[in-house]
């Protein structure tokens, strides 16, 4: 059983696209962190969402956690070929500090 | 920023050779390192949680006996991949959380590349 749901998992789009990642549960999650991951490295941080609701942007980036905290989605606004790599989010329980991961979500931009 | 060091980046070998993968935090004290395996353009699978001072605490399915885990100080963790196989070859990672930051994210390491022959 897949505890977040990570959707889609492949996306091919041209450069200047926008686009829209999504993860969904049936938990709630304390908090939620999205990464990006470049072949053959470890994950990098973009962002950690607390609260229910919450907006936050990083440049052409918005992350929002839904407000029941069951959810979160990644809006890239002008996709650009550096913002090519494995998108994933991870949620926390809070219980042990484990992290639940979803499927990711490999982005491929087109020049 | 907080840094978590993973060494070797890379290894190659023959199969039935056992491999050590370490994991250490630079600048803080982690009471818990976690170790994932990913295989290619796929999520962090979690195998293990790692206890300083204590057992590690697998996810089910993951054999203790082959992938064995030491935490004997608070900057670093080991995984060993005992008598390797080539259905071993995958990449591994591991994560630590600063003890005295419970509230902050997990930090990763590079990862290991391991590719049994």
């Amino acid at each position: 059983t897949q505890l977040l749901e990570q959707s889609p998992q492949f996306l091919s789009i041209q450069e200047g696209e926008n686009l829209t990642v999504y993860c969904n549960s049936s938990s709630v999650f304390s908090s939620l962190q999205w990464y990006r991951q470049e072949p053959g490295e470890g994950p990098v941080l973009l962002v950690t969402v607390v609260t229910g609701g919450e907006v936050k942007k990083l440049k052409r980036l918005t992350f929002q956690f839904g407000d029941a905290r069951k959810d979160s989605s990644l809006h890239i606004t002008a996709a650009q070929p550096g913002d090519t790599g494995l998108y994933l989010c991870a949620g926390d329980r809070g219980k042990g500090g484990k992290l639940i991961f979803g499927q990711g979500t490999e982005l491929s931009v087109k020049p | 920023g907080a840094v978590v060091s993973q060494h070797p980046s890379w290894v190659i070998c023959k199969s039935g050779t056992s491999v050590k993968i370490e994991c250490r935090s630079l600048d803080f004290q982690a009471t818990t390192m976690f170790w994932y395996r990913q295989f290619p353009k796929q999520s962090l699978m979690l195998m293990a949680t790692s206890n300083e001072g204590s057992k590690a605490t697998y996810e089910q399915g993951v054999e203790k006996d082959k992938f064995l885990i030491n935490h004997a100080s608070l900057t670093l963790s080991t995984l060993t991949v005992t008598s390797a196989h080539p259905e071993d070859s995958s990449f591994y990672i591991c994560s630590a959380r600063d003890r005295t930051r419970s509230n902050q994210p997990q930090h990763f390491g590079d990862g290991t590349r391991l590719s049994i022959l």
